[in-house]
């Protein structure tokens, strides 16, 4: 059974880069796709983006020009990086695996607030 | 952006009772709709996915139907443990886009 854990600081200050990364055990990252999706305080889901193992990536348009996701093969690792923070980027941060067309594993989820 | 409209946005039921959830898409995305569970503190478990496939595991009680715009997840014979906040999310085309959410609360 595949699992997948976030890691990262939980705060991050208004401007900076949040970066967080997805460590997937019992399975190998090689295979499927693997996602980021937030969700704010009180809010809904959003997704943010997806990379499969042939490195090819998605974006959500709202986010693109701040994203970036990535995948380490070799630590068996998917990370997010989001630049240019603001308060409206504070929320649980989930990463999660792509099957066919849903999500069918996700991490626990990790809350990172921007806050000076 | 497909935008997915949930309905209602809280229900109330009781322990036993059957529940319908409703989902709307804007635009037909045939069958690429699933539907997640989601407890506070909790991150979502998927429920069903391509409108009407159960995940593994997933207690037969829950079953969902429907197709191009209009989707509806049904819980027969509610437990305690089925109250939740449910989503749904297409996967027709990106942005992955989620409904808002329908908190299920005990009456």
């Amino acid at each position: 059974q595949v699992q997948l854990q976030e890691s990262g600081p939980g705060l991050v200050k208004p401007s900076e880069t949040l970066s967080l990364i997805c460590t997937v055990s019992g399975g190998s990252i090689s295979t499927y796709f693997w996602s980021w999706v937030r969700q704010s305080p009180g809010k809904g889901l959003e997704w943010i983006a997806y990379i499969s193992y042939s490195v090819s990536s998605s974006y959500n348009p709202s986010l693109k020009s701040r994203v970036t996701i990535s995948l380490d093969t070799s630590r068996n690792q998917f990370s997010l990086k989001l630049s240019s923070v603001t308060a409206a980027d504070t929320a649980v941060y989930y990463c999660a695996r792509v099957k066919g067309t849903y999500f069918d594993s996700w991490g626990q989820g990790t809350l990172v607030t921007v806050s000076s | 952006d497909i935008q997915m409209t949930q309905s209602p946005s809280s229900l109330f039921a009781s322990v036993g009772d059957r529940v319908t959830i409703s989902c709307r898409a804007s635009q037909n995305i045939n069958s690429y709709l699933n539907w997640y569970q989601q407890k506070p503190g909790k991150a979502p478990k998927l429920l069903i996915y391509a409108a009407s496939s159960l995940q593994s595991g997933v207690p037969s009680r829950f079953s969902g139907s429907g197709s191009e715009t209009d989707f509806t997840l049904t819980i027969i014979s509610l437990q305690p443990e089925d109250f939740a906040t449910y989503y749904c999310q297409q996967s027709y085309s990106t942005p992955v886009t989620f409904g808002q959410g329908t908190k299920l609360e005990i009456k």
